[in-house]
């Protein structure tokens, strides 16, 4: 494989479900990020793992709860959302070194929270 | 305060013409990062170019063009001889920092442009 895979593609949840996320990069970078793209609104980043190390991210909500086990592997376990958490999550990676190195992204996981 | 304006929501436009998607910025910084990303419609962002600051060199990558205007705090990007296979949201990004990697680094996208390319 190659470049960065995310699965599920889709998933459909209900409001009291845990489910993960999950993102694997095939690229040797050493950051990995989660967005989320809403319809209508700008893509937001939600996480940033820099060398493995959580960069905070206070605006989040405590029901999205990422983790990074290695530099290739990242997760976003997802409890007790809410339907407007529906949306596109994103998985990117980049290469943090020297000047800034573009992130590359994976397909996205369709969620919807029912 | 960082601020990527795209203007334009939706462009459609006949196969084989040029079209331009605008792109203005915000920031305080005298460094900072430009970017433009294709999304198609399988959901997966493709990066396309980074511009920094410190260099206005236009670029032309095949029918891709982007003019970088410093003095009007603009990166617009210009499709020559479009085609059906370009039609995908376009995104313009914003970074003041090299790497993400402190709680007040961060990476602002336009609300994306989406392109319809009519055979």
């Amino acid at each position: 494989e190659t470049g960065v895979t995310q699965t599920p593609r889709h998933l459909v949840m209900g409001m009291t479900n845990k489910k993960s996320l999950k993102c694997e990069q095939h690229l040797g970078h050493n950051a990995m990020y989660w967005y989320k793209q809403s319809a209508k609104k700008p893509l937001e980043l939600m996480f940033v793992y820099s060398l493995e190390e959580r960069v905070e991210n206070n605006s989040v909500p405590s029901r999205f709860s990422p983790e990074c086990p290695n530099s290739s592997h990242l997760f976003l376990h997802l409890h007790t959302l809410q339907p407007e958490d529906s949306a596109l999550y994103l998985c990117a990676s980049s290469r943090r070194q020297g000047t800034y190195n573009e992130q590359f992204f994976g397909p996205g996981t369709r969620l919807t929270v029912l | 305060a960082q601020k990527v304006t795209q203007a334009q929501t939706e462009i459609s436009v006949v196969e084989k013409e040029d079209v331009t998607l605008d792109c203005v910025y915000e920031t305080r910084d005298t460094t900072y990062y430009l970017f433009w990303y294709k999304q198609p419609p399988s959901g997966e962002l493709v990066f396309l170019i980074r511009r920094n600051s410190f260099d206005e060199q236009n670029e032309i990558s095949g029918r891709y063009s982007w003019n970088f205007q410093k003095s009007t705090s603009s990166f617009n990007f210009t499709i020559t001889a479009s085609q059906v296979v370009d039609s995908a949201v376009y995104f313009c990004a914003l970074s003041e920092s090299p790497h993400l990697s402190s709680r007040d680094d961060k990476i602002i996208f336009g609300k994306g442009t989406r392109l319809h390319i009519l055979p």
